[in-house]
């Protein structure tokens, strides 16, 4: 199946500063990519849809000026966390479709916040 | 708006066992609905994919069914191993390309 690509795996942070999190599709080409964030034993959360040339559609409830999203290509899209607090941590998933529909999820971003 | 439900929530069993995970959907205009596993810490792998116009899938000892009438998906395990102990997930996709997730089932298998 596809692949998607997600850097870094883990990051641990101080409290207001920024992380960017990047989401890559390494053998097909994504118009859109996804963004989830999930907290431990609960499902995906979906935050934000990414339209590559566009601005990302946000989910409500979530912060579009706390979480920067840029999907500058068809294959790369980015999630800054900007002035980072620790109720910010937590596992950050990105996915993306295919040409059949299908979706591929990256590996997981676990963002902790000092 | 779009529910999806999963049960049971958890499941134990013996190695070796067949099993069923069922997902149930409330707005049955899907455009298809995808399977997933999740290890803990990390993120989701595609298991299968049924598209609104197909009944079932199969993938080695995986097979799924979709009833979109009546709102439901099952996911058949044969003959489970110790490795499929994870998270199983259901996702439909809707109308605007909109997905949403089931609540999940935690499967253990045990030797």
């Amino acid at each position: 199946g596809a692949v998607v690509s997600q850097h870094p795996s883990w990051v641990i942070c101080k409290s207001g500063t920024s992380v960017k999190i990047e989401c890559r599709s390494l053998d097909f080409q994504a118009t859109t990519m996804f963004w989830y964030r999930q907290f431990p034993k609960q499902s995906l959360m979906l935050m934000a849809t990414s339209n590559e040339g566009s601005k990302a559609t946000y989910e409500q409830g979530v912060e579009k000026d706390k979480f920067l999203i840029n999907h500058a290509s068809l294959t790369l899209s980015t999630l800054t966390v900007t002035s980072a607090h620790p109720e910010d941590s937590s596992f950050y998933i990105c996915s993306a479709r295919d040409y059949t529909g299908e979706l591929f999820f990256g590996e997981g971003s676990r963002l902790t916040v000092l | 708006k779009q529910e999806v439900t999963q049960i049971p929530a958890a499941l134990s069993v013996p190695e070796g066992e067949n099993l069923v995970l069922n997902c149930s959907f409330t707005d049955s205009a899907i455009y298809n609905l995808q399977w997933f596993r999740q290890d803990p810490g990390k993120g989701l792998t595609s298991l299968l994919l049924i598209q609104s116009s197909q009944r079932e899938q199969t993938s080695g000892r995986l097979n799924a069914s979709l009833d979109k009438s009546s709102g439901r998906s099952t996911l058949y395990i044969a003959a489970s191993q110790p490795g499929d102990s994870a998270t199983y997930l259901c996702a439909v996709t809707g109308g605007g390309n909109k997905l949403t997730f089931g609540t999940g089932t935690q499967l253990k298998v045990e030797l």
